[in-house]
């Protein structure tokens, strides 16, 4: 069957230090993979969209890798703030118009 | 530019009532998702929805739930006889054209409480 799964329900990490969160997938060959931030009570928001064809993308304190042979994507802030204290999810494309989610990972920075 | 726009942000409905969840998307969008978060769980795909379309509800319940996109007008996702399983968050993204392979924007969610 076809499966998302993030690392860990919750990752501590300490302040500045680079904060690593894996999605991996099977039975899927997405075009495209997003990584999404949701705080408690809120909507998610959007961060990054990474395509089949690359290998990896920034943004300021971000980069997100997307492997399609190991059918994993990781997910990186660099340089880690309290601020960053989210629920991170990573959502694929299922090759007819729509996305599916993990279930997220919790992260808390810690000070 | 508003960003999707869903109301009401809490919803209380005692067991049996009917539900209703309307979503404006953002302007110029004209399709619409639907999906549903338990506590402590994913967002689960509901509804994919353009103008006066379904597209695609393969996650929709078979029973009780329904969903349109009029012409004019915000997407509505109708829950008939609410059970309390029905409780939970509800959110809707909106997209210009089919896919959500740019940039995505979800609303605020309506919290739905089945008493």
């Amino acid at each position: 069957s076809q499966k998302i799964e993030q690392n860990s329900e919750a990752l501590n990490i300490q302040e500045g230090k680079t904060a690593t969160l894996t999605c991996n997938y099977t039975n899927y060959s997405p075009a495209y993979l997003q990584w999404y931030r949701q705080d408690p009570g809120r909507g998610p928001v959007f961060l990054l969209l990474i395509r089949e064809n690359e290998k990896e993308k920034r943004k300021e304190r971000l980069k997100v890798t997307f492997d399609t042979t190991l059918k994993q994507s990781l997910f990186h802030i660099t340089a880690s703030q309290p601020a960053d204290s989210a629920t991170y999810l990573c959502a694929l494309d299922t090759g007819d118009d729509k996305i599916i989610f993990g279930k997220g990972t919790r992260l808390h920075i810690l000070p | 530019n508003a960003g999707v726009m869903q109301n009401p942000r809490h919803l209380v409905r005692r067991r049996g009532q009917e539900a209703r969840l309307r979503c404006s998307p953002m302007k110029g969008h004209s399709h619409v998702y639907w999906y549903r978060q338990l506590p402590e769980e994913g967002l689960k795909f509901m509804v994919y929805l353009q103008k006066e379309n379904i597209i695609d509800e393969s996650g929709m319940p078979k029973e009780r739930f329904s969903a349109e996109f009029p012409k004019e007008g915000p997407s509505i996702l109708r829950i008939q006889q609410v059970v309390r399983g029905d409780s939970a968050a509800y959110f809707c993204a909106s997209s210009p054209g089919g896919g959500l392979d740019t940039e995505a924007f979800f609303g605020q969610g309506t919290r739905l409480t089945v008493v």
